[in-house]
């Protein structure tokens, strides 16, 4: 059983578009990230939820909306799509909040804008 | 400047060869995290400590809190040990917990 799936692990998309990535956890935790990697690996916070409630959320586009129907839930949602938006986005859960526990991480989804 | 500074960058190693991947930070922290990123992308959790050291097979983590450093360490290095490591430190802010990353090193096992 995966722990962190995220779906698609590929999203290939044309500039202006809207497009969601999925994120679920079985592990029963109560916080839930979405993290960004550039092209260079580097990793940054996006958003982070704790029991469905917005705790973090970082200098991102108002173009990224997230949102927790429930605890084993987060999805991202990212409006009119800009080049600079192809990354890598991992979605992470913890039981803890923060950085108090191991984090536990999806494969990622590779997001390239054309 | 990164609150959190890995060296080497980039690191070359023989099969078999001992490695120490080095983290140091800048601010107060609770925890300090090493993760495992795959060639295949996938990110995994090797470490959490906030104190002293821990083992886990043929890896070995510490911190000295006093002199903010953490150090990750391989012994009988393998080429499958071939990929990204990352140092993040979690810190206390009013807004809550958060995680700030090093930029990775990448090491390559040749065999």
């Amino acid at each position: 059983d995966t722990a962190v799936s995220q779906t698609p692990k590929y999203l290939v998309t044309q500039m202006g578009n809207d497009k969601s990535i999925k994120c679920e956890q079985n592990l029963g935790h109560d916080t839930m990230y979405w993290y960004k990697q550039d092209s260079k690996k580097f990793l940054k916070i996006m958003f982070s939820y704790n029991n469905k409630e917005l705790i973090i959320n970082e200098t991102v586009p108002n173009r990224f909306s997230p949102k927790s129907p429930d605890k084993a839930h987060l999805n991202l949602h990212i409006n009119s799509l800009e080049l600079g938006d192809s990354a890598v986005y991992f979605c992470a859960s913890s039981q803890g909040f923060g950085g108090s526990s191991p984090l536990h991480f999806g494969n990622g989804t590779r997001l390239t804008v054309t | 400047k990164n609150e959190v500074e890995q060296s080497p960058q980039n690191l070359t190693a023989q099969e078999g060869e001992f490695i120490t991947i080095n983290c140091s930070y800048s601010v107060g922290i609770s925890a300090l995290h090493w993760l495992q990123q795959h060639p295949g992308g996938g990110i995994v959790s090797l470490f959490m400590l906030s104190s002293g050291k821990k083992k886990h097979g043929r890896l070995i983590a510490t911190i000295n809190i006093q002199e903010k450093h953490s150090s990750l360490h391989i012994t009988a290095s393998h080429p499958r040990d071939s990929a990204v490591y990352i140092c993040a430190v979690s810190t206390q802010e009013t807004s809550g917990s958060r995680l700030t990353f090093g930029e990775g090193t990448q090491l390559t096992v040749n065999p």
